[in-house]
């Protein structure tokens, strides 16, 4: 079975553009979260999306949304690029049954902003 | 691959010892305890969870202690193998809400 996976796998922006970052869960998940990580330090949560829906927000500007498509399948969005939005974005997905909590992660986009 | 993090704890073992990896985590509400593995260049992977009710739990080659006193974490690896080096993240959240992760601590394997 084909695991999480994201697109693209690295990107570079100029500061002030948009970036759209898309993730496609396991089939099955319905729950699909967005990290980033910043080189060197553990991952950060942005958002969980469940059943089209956000579920979790983290402490990140409004420069960060995202949404999650019938498919399950999501998006995430940043305007407005900042040198400091340098990082590996990663996209985790989940059953989230109540059975577990076990989330997936993808390989990540390394996007780098100049 | 890219780098994880350069300027990690590291911890290294040689081949065949065993690997203890410690983790102090803040939030007294956390019930929820998880390990990762994050190798180069790929997206943290799974290892062994624990909720706050258990004080152990134990994996193929891995156990996890959880002291909610001294809210410290740990996991232990038997027998540490090449593949076992990587850098290794715990992580804290209340049960079914979303996780936040420790700094992490590179585990380098010494042949």
């Amino acid at each position: 079975d084909a695991g999480v996976t994201q697109s693209p796998t690295h990107l570079i922006k100029t500061r002030g553009q948009h970036v759209t970052l898309r993730c496609s869960p396991i089939s099955g998940h319905k729950s699909v979260s967005w990290y980033q990580q910043v080189l060197g330090q553990g991952p950060q949560f942005i958002f969980q999306y469940y059943e089209k829906e956000e579920r979790g927000r983290g402490n990140f500007p409004d420069r960060f949304s995202a949404r999650q498509f019938p498919n399950y399948s999501s998006e995430l969005n940043v305007n407005a690029l900042l040198l400091g939005d340098s990082a590996l974005y990663l996209c985790a997905s989940s059953l989230r049954d109540g059975s577990s909590y076990e989330q997936y992660f993808g390989p990540g986009t390394r996007l780098t902003v100049t | 691959g890219e780098s994880v993090g350069l300027h990690l704890p590291t911890l290294s073992v040689q081949e065949g010892d065993n690997s203890i990896i410690n983790c102090a985590y803040s939030n007294s509400a956390s019930d929820y305890f998880i390990w990762y593995k994050q190798e180069s260049g790929k997206g943290p992977q799974f290892i062994i969870d624990i909720r706050s009710n258990m004080d152990k739990r134990q994996g193929q080659r891995v156990t996890v202690l959880l002291n909610k006193t001294v809210k410290h974490l740990s996991l232990q690896i038997a027998a540490t193998q090449p593949g076992d080096s990587a850098v290794y993240f715990c992580a804290e959240g209340p049960y079914g809400q979303n996780f936040v992760f420790g700094p992490g601590t590179r585990l380098s394997v010494l042949p």
